[in-house]
């Protein structure tokens, strides 16, 4: 049993460059989440899903779209990278009022 | 946004000592969770509350359901090496939304 899977683990873009980070969950979870987490920081949302079709933004939405056509997928999209985008992301899914199930992160890295 | 205030922010202990640390909310919380992050991986629920003045244990660690309910508590005794990590909370309020706190780092002296 997968859990969450994210890919890639680690990307180094270029300033305007695009990419999409994907994340796969084999748990049948309705809610999804994309967040960020800066150096020494904390978690910061950036978009969530509560089921396929529906997505909504999170407390930084800016810089990033997201998209969800089936439960499993939720991939993150960045389309003109920045360097303010250099963090760490975490996907991560949620069944009800337990807890949360992170992946392992993308680390990514705009110069 | 709501706001959890998570304390200490960092803590450096000796092996074998208990730790202990805070989270706080501005507003009433139905659900708090604990996790564990450890380097170059995604946080590991350690924990998880559902009732006012709950407490649950797992191993070596404790932690508590504030009775106000805007309030938790994480306790680790005897801590080991492999306790080194960053350690969050969150809480989920009455609208059903999550929220994290900001961490506190552990490092543990051998």
């Amino acid at each position: 049993n997968a859990g969450v899977t994210q890919t890639p683990k680690f990307r180094i873009l270029k300033i305007g460059q695009s990419m999409t980070l994907q994340c796969t969950q084999d748990m049948n979870h309705n809610y999804m989440y994309w967040y960020r987490q800066d150096p020494g920081m904390g978690l910061k949302l950036i978009y969530y899903s509560v089921g396929a079709g529906i997505t909504d933004k999170g407390e930084v939405p800016n810089g990033y779209n997201v998209s969800r056509s089936t439960t499993e997928d939720f991939p993150l999209r960045l389309e003109l990278a920045a360097p303010s985008q250099t963090s760490v992301y975490f996907c991560a899914t949620r069944f009800a009022h337990y807890g949360y199930t992170f992946g392992s992160g993308t680390r990514l890295t705009v110069v | 946004g709501q706001q959890l205030n998570q304390s200490p922010q960092s803590m450096f202990i000796q092996e074998g000592e208990d730790v202990s640390m805070n989270c706080t909310s501005s507003s009433i919380f139905n659900t708090w969770l604990w996790y564990k992050q450890e380097p170059g991986e995604g946080p590991v629920l350690l924990i998880a509350l559902y009732k006012a003045g709950e407490l649950t244990s797992n191993g070596r660690l404790t932690a508590q359901f504030g009775i106000t309910r805007k309030d938790s508590f994480l306790n680790i005794s005897a801590s080991i090496p492999s306790d080194v990590g960053i350690y969050f909370c969150a809480g989920q309020d009455t609208g059903n939304q999550f929220y994290f706190g900001t961490g506190t780092s552990l490092t543990v002296i051998p």
